[in-house]
């Protein structure tokens, strides 16, 4: 089956900087990767996805990179705010197995 | 619109009981599935299901049980608690089941298990 790591497990950033979260993924079927961002107590939510005819896609001040190829994919977040506190996760999905993975997630700190 | 609803939100289980988790969903969404989250762990698929009548083993199935007899419901049952499913448990369900993309995560079950 699938198997999606995520890198790092926390990271830590001073207000105003920017913020990098790896994934990379073992199946070369998977096709569509979602992040999702979970406050504390609260319930995962999906903030931006990519699909695999894409390399790149941007929403404000989040992007997410594709690397087909090398089966790895990255989520950035620029200007990052107090608010940007919180998990994150990355996914895979394979159509064919209609499962979505996730990785361990990713527990970002902004320092004001 | 109420989206996916769970219940119950917290429960305490003594090891050997069974009970069943609730998740409904009033999107008319195809596909239905249920996660756990342990720390450091993410979210791990248990179950999930295309559609009324059709349901399937996810990633750590074993010592739970789903069924999908409308497209509404989806629960999961737990035939005998033991510690290691003291977890948090979310539904999640996807319009399309062919081309799942946007996942709505209902509010979440803190299960404890004794």
């Amino acid at each position: 089956g699938e198997n999606v790591e995520q890198h790092p497990s926390t990271l830590s950033v001073q207000e105003g900087d920017s913020a990098v979260i790896k994934c990379t993924y073992s199946d070369s079927a998977s096709n569509y990767f979602p992040w999702y961002k979970q406050e504390l107590g609260k319930r995962p939510q999906l903030i931006i996805d990519i699909r695999s005819n894409v390399g790149e896609k941007k929403d404000q001040r989040i992007a997410v990179t594709l690397n087909k190829t090398a089966k790895h994919f990255s989520l950035h977040i620029t200007e990052t705010q107090p608010e940007d506190s919180a998990v994150y996760f990355c996914a895979a999905f394979n159509n064919a197995g209609n499962m979505l993975t996730f990785g361990g997630g990713t527990r970002l700190m902004v320092k004001p | 619109n109420a989206g996916v609803t769970q219940t119950p939100k917290f429960q305490v289980l003594k090891t050997g009981q069974s009970m069943t988790l609730q998740c409904a969903q009033d999107m008319n969404h195809e596909y239905m599935s249920w996660y756990r989250q342990d720390p450091g762990m993410g979210l791990r698929l248990i179950h999930y299901s295309v559609g009324a009548g059709i349901t399937d083993q996810g990633e750590v199935p074993n010592g739970y049980n789903v069924s999908r007899s409308t497209t509404e419901d989806f629960p999961l049952r737990l035939l005998s608690a033991a510690p290691s499913q003291t977890s948090v448990y979310f539904c999640a369900s996807s319009y399309s089941a062919g081309r799942v993309e946007k996942l709505f995560f209902g509010s979440g079950t803190q299960l404890s298990v004794l």
